[in-house]
């Protein structure tokens, strides 16, 4: 399809465990942004690329947490000795620019760690 | 603190009849505000959004209001059919930053 693709659907990983989450932007979408959804709330900002250059990177909570997106287009990320407040949805969007550009949702990856 | 507030978790409306959304915030460098619709086990899909130049934008069956003194902003859906059940989150932009600040979001339902 043309939308974003983000793999796995799903995860279940035991705390303490390293997982690594897929997302496959828009072909030809310079930005890339990650969010993280708890149960009931709106998504929460974590990282946004432009191209390959991480921009910002202000919503991580913390330095287990690490995104990459070497080629400027597939971009991952990774969570290190996961802990069970790492339990929610983690959303990719991209957009073709920056700015006020509407941003292209993924259906997200659910992860939930035991 | 929340920044943008959706303060009804849920919204029941009839098939043909106006749904009425609405949105609170409470910085006033916001000056783009988005409105997106989420089905279950799926990502949020762009629905309209508004410069806070204007204040009103239409789209279809989709207006949204900007009421930039009471910080308040609002979607209407006229007339609601079935498909439009999903949750709506109202999000905003401060100075064209790229970065999102989400509401809650409000869970509307279209009775037949």
């Amino acid at each position: 399809g043309a939308g974003v693709s983000q793999s796995p659907r799903y995860k279940v990983a035991k705390r303490g465990q390293d997982v690594a989450l897929r997302c496959d932007p828009i072909s030809g979408h310079v930005s890339l942004f990650w969010y993280q959804q708890a149960l009931g709330q709106g998504p929460e900002f974590l990282t946004y690329f432009q191209n390959e250059a991480q921009l910002d990177k202000s919503g991580l909570p913390s330095d287990r947490f690490f995104a990459e997106r070497p080629e400027g287009s597939v971009s991952t990320l990774k969570i290190q000795r996961t802990q069970q407040e790492d339990s929610a949805v983690y959303l990719c969007a991209s957009s073709l620019g920056g700015g006020n550009q509407p941003q292209h949702f993924g259906d997200g990856t659910r992860l939930s760690i035991l | 603190d929340q920044q943008v507030k959706q303060n009804s978790p849920s919204l029941s409306v009839q098939e043909g009849r106006i749904s009425i959304l609405n949105c609170d915030y409470t910085n006033s460098m916001f000056d783009y505000f988005l409105w997106y619709k989420k089905y279950p086990a799926e990502g949020p899909t762009f629905l309209i959004s508004i410069s806070s130049i204007k204040d009103k934008n239409e789209d279809g069956r989709f207006t949204v209001f900007l009421n930039k003194s009471a910080k308040h902003l609002s979607l209407h859906i006229v007339p609601s059919q079935p498909g439009d059940s999903a949750v709506y989150f109202c999000a905003a932009i401060r100075n064209s930053n790229y970065q999102l600040i989400w509401g809650a979001g409000t869970k509307l339902i279209i009775k037949p």
